[in-house]
This record gives structure tokens, sequence and C-alpha cells, in this order.
């Protein structure tokens, strides 16, 4: 099947470790993004990249890095400089206007 | 940057009513989409549309541009529409579906 996929669903960081979050996709889209959500709120941009080895800050990208080494993946590090990581991140790809999302990962600092 | 408001915040209906929703944005937009949240968090495509209207079975959609708006219908409501509509938009100056979302407004279907 096509489409997005992130893993892993649920992930757990201790304060201080830097933890790296998993997007593939199979739809041959060259925009790939990511997504913050906060409980009640709706979607903050952190990076994004249109192209292979090529990315750009979003509106909230301090403290989170990315590369893109390959069309198919675009992973995101939380870093121990993100003072408040908790929260759902979605990474999305899009063609020709329309995005797509993957079903999310929920990462949680204990 | 763009601002983009959704109302209402909260909406309850009984199966089978309709409803509207509707996008404020601030400023002219190149890209307009209508997404679902579902309870466990997947975001669904519903509409790409930056002007126009589009029907997609029971769900619609409409963009007046000029006027700086959309609005998402939904008729016969049924428990399944339930959870967060998004409306998300790229202003017009830039490129690459860089969306900037409303908070959404939750819909909750009772039967």
């Amino acid at each position: 099947d096509g489409g997005i996929t992130q893993s892993p669903k649920y992930l757990f960081r201790k304060e201080g470790q830097n933890v790296t979050l998993s997007c593939e996709q199979n739809l041959n889209h060259d925009a790939m993004y990511w997504y913050r959500q906060d409980p009640g709120q709706g979607l903050r941009l952190i990076y994004y990249s249109q192209i292979v080895n090529d990315f750009q800050k979003g509106d909230i990208a301090e403290g989170y890095s990315v590369s893109r080494e390959k069309k198919e993946s675009f992973p995101l590090t939380v870093t121990s400089a993100q003072k408040n990581p908790t929260a759902f991140y979605l990474c999305a790809s899009s063609r020709t206007g329309r995005s797509f999302f993957g079903q999310g990962t929920r990462l949680t600092v204990v | 940057g763009i601002q983009v408001e959704q109302s209402p915040p909260d909406l309850i209906l009984q199966e089978g009513a309709n409803s509207t929703l509707r996008c404020n944005f601030s400023d002219s937009v190149n890209n307009l989409q209508w997404f679902h949240q579902n309870p466990w968090g997947q975001l669904i495509n519903l509409f790409y549309i930056p002007s126009g209207t589009k029907q997609n079975g029971r769900l619609s959609a409409t963009t007046v541009a000029t006027e700086r708006y959309s609005l998402l219908y939904i008729s016969s409501s049924q428990t399944t529409d339930s959870g967060v509509y998004f409306c998300a938009v790229e202003p017009r100056e830039t490129s690459g579906s860089r969306l900037t979302f409303g908070e959404g407004t939750q819909l909750t279907v009772n039967p």
C-alpha cells in the first residue's frame, strides 16, 4: 500500500536524551514536512524539505534537527535543547498542493 | 504571519443533522485544505480547495478567496464524522505547501 509510515507510535524519552523519529513514504513525493501538535491545538511546522539534500526551518525549529538523504525518508531528531518536547509529531508529504499525513508519534518526556 | 480562525470551536450534533464549519484567513492564499483528525490522531485530507466549490459524498466545501473564507458542509452527519476538523492555508507569497493551521472545530455526533 502507498502511504506514509511513522515509527514508533509511542516514544518515551528521558530528559537530556536525543531521540529520532522515523518517517518513510512510498508515494514518490518530493516534499516532506514535520509538524508538532500540542493538546487542543492545531499543527505547527517544524521543518520541511522540498528536495533531497535540502531542507528549511519552519516556525518552531529550535531544538530539532532533520536530514533528507533519500527521497523516501525524512527523520526528525528531537534534541536535548528542546525544552518542552512532549507532543504529538506528524510527518507529511505533498504533491500538487495536497498534503498527506502519517499516523503520528506521541513523544513523552519521563 | 497569516492568521487562520475557525468557528465554532466546538459543535455537538444529533446523528442525521447538517452542519457548517467556517474558516477565515487574514491574507491571500494559494493553497487551502480541509482535514479531519480522527480520535486516534490520524489526519485525513478532505479537500484541496484554494477557490471554488467541491463535493465528496456527504461533504462539500466552498472557498471564496476574494473574501478570505472557506466553508465545510457536512450533511446527514454520522457518528463516524466525530473528531476535529482543521483548515490549513498557505500564503500566496510562499511556496512548497507550508501550511498554517487553524485551531480546529471539535465535532461530536451523538447517536
